[in-house]
């Protein structure tokens, strides 16, 4: 049972350009949406996240939008560059069920010179 | 403060053994999370700790499967009886929640995980 549908699996983008992975989820209970980028050897880490009060939540070069109604959210990369390439993943959680997140199952991101 | 530390870092097994993983919290976060992820998956989650106490386990956690967190500092996971499909990471997490208070964030810190491989 997936919650948390992330799309593309994989994506290539030129240095400078704009990385965008598109997240979907059932639960409208979720009242927590982090995103998280992982290295190879590497634990996930907390990239940015917001909160379905919000439509848009912006920190450096990243950027996400929520929308509640269609139940979606996307991470938006400006400026890609090639230490961005990693794996990204968008979660869920909700606070009133131990704040457990619900992971989508990655985006595997590589920005070419 | 270094993170959260995982102990092995990779572990090679023959099916049918016991293996137990170590997690290290940040030492002030009273939650410990932890999830399996296996390749071109995103983590699931398996259990969580609130201080000592195991709040909630995953119906992916079997009975083979058993966590603990006896002072409410460092945890381990054990799987006894292991099975080729018991290959995969092994990520620990911890975060601090203020008990009582609204809705926060909640920030999970993750270790760098431990590689199981059953052969």
């Amino acid at each position: 049972q997936q919650q948390v549908k992330q799309s593309p699996q994989s994506l290539i983008v030129q240095k400078g350009g704009i990385s965008i992975i598109n997240c979907a989820y059932e639960n409208t209970a979720f009242d927590y949406f982090p995103w998280y980028q992982q290295f190879p050897g590497k634990g996930p880490a907390l990239l940015i996240a917001i909160r379905p009060d919000v439509s848009e939540k912006k920190e450096g070069r990243f950027t996400i939008s929520f929308n509640k109604s269609a139940k979606q959210f996307s991470l938006h990369i400006m400026d890609s560059q090639p230490g961005d390439s990693a794996t990204y993943f968008c979660a869920a959680s909700l606070t009133g069920g131990g704040n457990k997140l619900t992971f989508g199952t990655g985006t595997q991101l590589k920005v070419e010179l | 403060d270094t993170g959260v530390s995982q102990n092995p870092r990779h572990k090679i097994t023959k099916r049918g053994q016991n293996v137990t993983f170590r997690c290290d919290p940040i030492s002030e976060h009273n939650r410990l999370y932890w999830y399996r992820q296996t390749l071109g998956q995103g983590p699931e989650f398996l259990t969580y700790f609130q201080n000592e106490a195991q709040l909630e386990k995953s119906r992916l956690l079997s009975d083979r499967f058993s966590a603990e967190r006896p002072k409410g500092s460092f945890s381990t996971l054990e799987i006894q009886r292991t099975e080729q499909g018991d290959s995969a990471m092994y990520l620990c997490a911890s975060s601090l929640v203020y008990l009582g208070r609204g809705s926060g964030a909640n920030v999970l810190t993750f270790g760098a995980g431990s590689r199981l491989t059953v052969l």
